[in-house]
């Protein structure tokens, strides 16, 4: 069935350093993949998306591309900020019918000075 | 306007109490939703209106009732919950519910003792 696979967190990383948090997901045909972002106390805000294979979705620095072949759509930033601090959701949206989005888990990153 | 406002923002309420919780954006959005967030899981969906009529329903236990009176707005009626329905609920809202980009509300954090 419909199925996202994120890595487990928490991440814990210094201000400044890389991130990836990685995202497969099991979907049938080739689906809009997104990445949600939860900061402490909120709802949940759409960071970026990509509708197709190939695309790459990018906001506020972070990035990810639709790998068609690896079902992937992995996070990343080149340099992390405190701010950044807040859990991330990997989704897609199902296709025919009833469209809705599928969650990972979710990955709680926390950024320290 | 991106915004989606959502009231109370806490709610406290025994089993046997009648609460709504309520739901507004005003980005003429045709696609309103509610889910339902535990403690460190993602959003689990609950219900999904379109142009105003209910299109889905996850097998929501009936002690939860929605209602969409207009466009705008969306209320969740609660009857006789039980402490396990304690959580955090977030309303969404999309342009007409098939792109995957939802704006979600801060959410109420409801607790049933």
């Amino acid at each position: 069935g419909d199925s996202v696979t994120q890595m487990e967190g928490p991440v814990t990383l210094s201000e400044e350093a890389f991130l990836t948090i990685n995202c497969t997901y099991t979907a049938t045909g080739y689906p809009s993949l997104f990445w949600y972002v939860q900061y402490p106390g909120e709802g949940l805000q759409l960071l970026l998306k990509a509708t197709k294979a190939d695309d790459k979705g990018s906001n506020k620095g972070f990035e990810a591309t639709y790998r068609k072949e690896t079902t992937s759509f992995h996070l990343e930033k080149g340099s992390v900020q405190v701010s950044d601090s807040a859990v991330y959701f990997c989704a897609f949206l199902t296709q025919g019918g009833s469209e809705k989005l599928v969650f990972g888990k979710g990955t709680k990153l926390t950024v320290n000075p | 306007d991106t915004e989606v406002t959502q009231t109370p923002k806490h709610l406290v309420m025994g089993m046997t109490n009648k609460k709504s919780l309520k739901c507004e954006q005003h980005m003429g959005h045709r696609a309103m939703y509610w889910y339902k967030q535990k403690a460190k899981k993602p959003p689990e969906l609950m219900f999904v209106y379109s142009y105003e009529k209910l299109s889905i329903n996850e097998s929501v236990p009936s002690r939860f009732s929605p209602e969409c009176p207009n466009s705008s707005l969306l209320n969740l009626h609660l009857h006789a919950l039980q402490p396990e329905d304690s959580a955090l609920y977030l309303c969404a809202s999309s342009q007409d519910g098939r792109t995957g980009e939802q704006y979600f509300g801060p959410g109420t954090r409801l607790t049933v003792t």
